[in-house]
């Protein structure tokens, strides 16, 4: 399944399935991503990030893919779990400003269904 | 286990009254922590950058006498929202770095639930 953030704020996926998060940034100045998962009622959990000289980075399960040329950046989740479930966001740190100063996308809801 | 520990988590408070929220670095000092504002379904919004030993920076259009933020440890930052309102309900969360340049991460809070009444 695929979502597009500022379209389509949400995904419905099946257990099993790779999901595939987009967002869009508009500050080319931007140069560290981050992807964050935030259950209901807690703060954002660190899922992966990248910085602007990479254009891929992989973790456990998790891959983010960033084209600066656009930019655009996505998660791809693999295996979708039913634990999964929540809201993702994508968030970026301008070049220059504090490190840890982030500003946030517009979030998509991804669901799992068992 | 957490690193960033945020207090209380839920908070119902009368129209009027203020309230303040914590936010403290556990193993690490955080010279520099952030506040943020997030309404339901909405994403989080940077209120203010906290900046230990000196005032803190708001961000456009959030009202300084409303929300003062106090930061005077390493570890701790302090959000107090003042006469509090129905409009001020909301979900806030800090965040602290961890780090050193680009080897910097931010950790979050749990997150504070404020309902005023």
């Amino acid at each position: 399944g695929e979502s597009v953030g500022l379209h389509l704020p949400t995904l419905s996926v099946q257990e099993g399935d790779n999901s595939i998060i987009n967002c869009a940034y508009s500050n080319s100045a931007s140069d560290y991503f981050i992807w964050y998962k935030q259950e209901s009622g807690k703060g954002p959990q660190f899922i992966i990030d990248i910085r602007s000289n990479m254009d891929k980075r992989q973790g456990q399960r998790v891959t983010v893919l960033l084209n600066k040329t656009v930019k655009h950046l996505s998660l791809q989740i693999a295996a979708t779990q039913p634990g999964d479930s929540a809201v993702y966001f994508c968030a970026e740190n301008q070049s220059g400003t504090s490190y840890g100063k982030l500003t946030f996308g517009q979030g998509t809801i991804l669901t799992v269904h068992p | 286990g957490a690193v960033v520990s945020q207090h209380p988590s839920r908070v119902i408070c009368k129209s009027g009254t203020s309230v303040k929220i914590e936010c403290r670095s556990l193993d690490f000092q955080a010279t520099t922590m952030f506040w943020y504002r997030q309404f339901p379904k909405k994403s989080l919004m940077l209120m203010a950058t906290s900046n230990e030993g000196s005032k803190a920076t708001y961000e456009q259009g959030v009202e300084k006498d409303k929300f003062l933020i106090n930061h005077a440890s390493l570890t701790l930052s302090t959000l107090t929202v003042t006469s509090a309102h129905p409009e001020d309900s909301s979900f806030y969360i800090c965040s602290a770095p961890r780090g050193v340049n680009t080897n910097t991460e931010a950790f979050f809070g749990q997150g504070t639930r404020l309902t005023v009444v």
